[in-house]
């Protein structure tokens, strides 16, 4: 069974730095595309950040582009997500989501974690 | 950046009517436009991909077509289990600059 884990979500305050890891197991991790989503509270859904199998392609967001990293460990079946210089506008839940290979929709999701920006 | 729109915005519907959702882009997508069903503080889960493709356990009451720029999902007799927020995406660009429709809220009659 796919599943994805997220964890490292919290309260920070403006300006400050996070990390965010998802965990992966039910499937060879080395072999997908990722990617993280992330939904405000009450909104709706939007595209934050791609990286390749290998982690040599990734692509982000105009929103979050210079101050969030994707990177992942193959070894560890994980993702990462470095948030830097925090902004209220990225509270969110953020999901880590899969991309089938060779297309580019998100086939499993985890459950989410919450960031706060606030001070 | 390719825009989605979703429409309507809510949708109130009876146990066992027909849904019919629609989702509009600002550019065609081709057919590389996804639906997602997402319940109360859970995550998405794919519906449909490739417009009118059912992803894996999908009930067959759920149905996609369309292409270019105009797209529908269509619960063909809705049970309580699909009173949820439907979200399209559209994925034709690459390097990814992937968008979601805003969503419509199917609700209970």
């Amino acid at each position: 069974e796919v599943q994805l884990v997220e964890s490292g979500g919290g309260l920070v305050q403006p300006g400050g730095s996070l990390r965010l890891s998802c965990a992966a197991s039910g499937f060879t991790f080395s072999s997908y595309e990722m990617n993280w989503v992330r939904q405000a509270p009450g909104k709706g859904l939007e595209w934050v950040s791609y990286i390749s199998s290998s982690g040599s392609t990734i692509y982000y967001a105009d929103s979050v582009k210079g101050r969030f990293t994707i990177s992942r460990d193959n070894a560890k079946n994980s993702l990462y997500l470095q948030m830097n210089s925090l902004r209220a506008e990225d509270t969110a839940v953020y999901y880590c989501a899969r991309m089938p290979v060779v297309t580019a929709y998100f086939d499993y999701w985890g459950q989410g974690t919450l960031v706060t920006v606030s001070s | 950046e390719i825009v989605m729109t979703q429409s309507p915005a809510t949708l109130s519907v009876s146990p066992g009517e027909r849904a019919t959702l629609s989702c509009r882009a600002s550019q065609s997508v081709s057919s590389n436009l996804a639906w997602y069903q997402q319940k109360p503080g859970q995550a998405p889960r794919l519906l449909i991909y490739g417009a009118s493709t059912r992803a894996t356990g999908i009930p067959a009451r759920f149905s996609g077509s369309g292409s270019g720029t105009e797209f529908t999902l269509t619960i063909s007799s809705l049970q309580s289990e699909d009173f949820a927020v439907y979200y399209c995406q559209q994925y034709n660009n690459w390097p990814p600059r992937f968008t979601f429709g805003p969503g419509t809220k199917v609700d209970i009659k």
